[in-house]
Formats: structure tokens, C-alpha cells, sequence
């Protein structure tokens, strides 16, 4: 069983449209890291939060983590063909680490 | 600076073969990390090394060794291949930046196929 649960598992947009990716779980984490993945290629590090309640905004990309740090969202604004891939949440709490099922995100043109 | 380097890309074992996945980061990083990738399942984290001299298990140890020759490399051992260890395996460096947020780079990633 995922200790981190990602949804929605796929997401398939139009260019201009907003999405919001959700991580959530039942174990609190003292950080919690997007990351973005390409096909054929290694995860490439979004941001990394680490204080509940805490907003971090990267161009159109905004990232929550929830009050009680369990839980985390993924918002796009706007979106362009660019930012199809899949996303995925890492959650950490004293060098354990979690990774996400991942969100398959589409955008197309 | 290469950061995070694999070899092989791709690689096919019959079950039962052994082999060695190697992993290399130029960035003075004490900690690294393998997982495996598995469609619909994310990553899960097999074994990783917090510093030079020091391994430890992750969630999906079984069937895996590994080796922290020294600061830049980690290597990842499959002493009896499965067709169950087919799988894309990332390995990962991480570090702590001025900030005190964690951040992890990621290799290219090894694609294996066990018949």
C-alpha cells in the first residue's frame, strides 16, 4: 500500500485550462517534495516544503502543505503542452522516505 | 559536472544472472539512494546510504545488495536475477541546501528486463 496517495491517477487538459494534483496522507512528514518526470528520463525536483500552511508559487505552478503537514496540492494556471508529465510527491520524515503513485498530467495544444 | 550518472541504460538478464548496476554523482553528496520504478506504483525506495561507509534498507530490500565504495559511487547488486526485478532503477544523490530544504538529483535511470 502507498503511504502517499496521489489523485488524480491521469488528467487530460486543454492548453489554457487550470488542474490541481492532490498528495494526501495519513502520516505526517517533516518535508514534502514535487518533482516532475519526463518519459525516459529521472525525476527533476519541483520544491520542497517543509512548514504547515505553507504556499511556495514557481511561475504558474502553486504548491500547498496542509496545516497538519499529511497532506500537499499541486496547482497549474494556465497550463501549456510544456508541463505534461508525471508528477509526483515525496514525503519525508527522518530519512524515510515516500514517494507518490504519481498524476499523469496531459495538456494538450 | 555530469551530476547523477548510470550505467548501463539498458540491460536484459536471463533469471538467475547476477549483475551490477553503478552509480556515480560528482557533486560532493553525502547521501544516495536506489529505487525501483514500477508502472502505476511510483518509486520505491531499495536501499540507501546516508554517508561514505553506511547502507541501509528501504521498503523493497529483498532480492538486492549494495556498495558504498566511497563518497561518489553506489552501486546496486542483483546476485539472482527474477523476472519480478524487471524495472526502470533510478539512483539519487541528496543534499541540504543554505535554505535547510532537502533536495534529491536523480540519474537517467537503468532499464532492466529479467526473462
Amino acid at each position: 500500500t502507498q503511504l502517499l496517495e496521489q489523485s488524480p491517477q491521469f488528467l487530460s487538459i486543454q492548453e489554457g485550462e487550470n488542474l490541481t494534483v492532490y498528495c494526501n496522507s495519513s502520516s505526517v512528514f517533516s518535508s514534502l517534495q514535487w518533482y516532475r518526470q519526463e518519459p525516459g528520463e529521472g525525476p527533476v525536483l519541483l520544491v520542497t516544503v517543509v512548514t504547515g500552511g505553507e504556499v511556495k508559487k514557481l511561475k504558474r505552478l502553486t504548491f500547498q502543505f496542509g496545516d497538519a503537514r499529511k497532506d500537499s496540492s499541486l496547482h497549474i494556471t494556465a497550463a501549456q503542452p510544456g508541463d505534461t508529465g508525471l508528477y509526483l510527491c515525496l514525503g519525508e520524515d527522518d530519512y524515510k522516505l515516500s514517494f507518490g503513485a504519481g498524476t499523469t498530467v496531459t495538456v494538450r495544444a | 559536472n555530469a551530476g547523477v550518472t548510470q550505467t548501463p541504460k539498458f540491460q536484459v538478464l536471463k533469471t538467475g544472472q547476477s549483475m551490477t548496476l553503478q552509480c556515480a554523482q560528482d557533486m560532493n553528496h553525502n547521501s544516495m539512494y536506489w529505487y525501483r520504478q514500477d508502472p502505476g506504483m511510483g518509486l520505491r525506495l531499495i536501499y540507501y546510504s546516508a554517508s561514505e561507509g553506511t547502507t541501509d534498507k528501504g521498503e523493497v530490500p529483498n532480492g538486492y545488495n549494495v556498495s558504498r565504495l566511497n563518497k561518489r559511487e553506489f552501486s546496486l547488486r542483483l546476485e539472482s536475477a527474477a523476472p519480478s526485478q524487471t524495472s526502470v532503477y533510478f539512483c539519487a544523490s541528496r543534499y541540504l541546501t543554505r535554505d535547510q530544504l532537502e533536495t534529491q538529483y536523480f540519474g537517467p535511470g537503468t532499464r532492466l528486463l529479467v526473462l
